[in-house]
């Protein structure tokens, strides 16, 4: 039982333009949402957060958008870079219990230049 | 300062033989996970610990594996015996109580022959 879940293995985008990566989770208890990225050969490292109670969070070229309704959150990327081409996954916790993250099985970001 | 550090890298074992993937987590974090990736399944996580007492080992495939922690700068994550499903990447993260994300290791590659 998959509770978050990335829908699309792989996007291909050309440099310049949007990248927008969606996520969609299950549990309602979840409240703070977070995007890695991963390069081949390296662990996944920590790129944007967002909690429940915002809808939006900002950083540079990489926003997420939240909607609780439908439990549903993407990360944009814009512009896009050749350098963003990695692996992004989309990863839920509970505040107030552990630390331990759920995480989605992934999305392969091309970008094209 | 160094980030969590987990060896081998690498690990090309026979079917049957024990392997130990160890790692260290970054000085005065509280929390540790192991996660493994494969294909199918993504990011999973497989145990976690909280000041070395472990509090989660509901994602743990069989009982062939089996993590300890012994102090608050090491762990170790052992498959007795190994069979070839459990090739993946392994990663080890750690985080803080008063942190919002983990981080993790550059991950142990396992292939079993």
């Amino acid at each position: 039982d998959q509770q978050v879940k990335q829908n699309s293995p792989s996007l291909s985008v050309q440099e310049g333009r949007i990248s927008i990566l969606n996520c969609d989770y299950t549990n309602s208890m979840f409240d703070y949402f977070l995007w890695y990225k991963k390069y081949p050969a390296e662990g996944p490292t920590f790129l944007i957060s967002i909690s429940s109670i915002k809808d939006k969070n900002e950083d540079g070229r990489f926003t997420v958008f939240l909607n609780k309704s439908a439990k549903h959150l993407s990360l944009h990327i814009v512009p896009s870079q050749p350098g963003d081409s990695a692996v992004y996954f989309c990863a839920a916790r509970i505040s107030g219990s552990a630390r331990q993250l759920t995480f989605g099985s992934g999305t392969q970001l091309t970008v094209l230049p | 300062d160094a980030g969590v550090i987990q060896s081998p890298r690498h690990e090309v074992t026979e079917m049957g033989q024990e392997v130990t993937l160890r790692c260290k987590p970054i000085s005065g974090h509280d929390y540790l996970f192991w996660y493994r990736q494969t294909m199918m399944r993504g990011l999973e996580l497989l145990i976690y610990f909280n000041n070395n007492v472990p509090i989660d080992d509901s994602g743990m495939p069989e009982d062939r594996f089996s993590a300890k922690m012994p102090n608050a700068s090491f762990s170790t994550l052992k498959i007795q015996p190994s069979e070839p499903r459990d090739s993946a990447v392994y990663f080890c993260a750690s985080g803080e109580s008063s942190g919002n994300t983990i981080y993790f290791g550059e991950g142990s590659w396992l292939t079993v022959v």
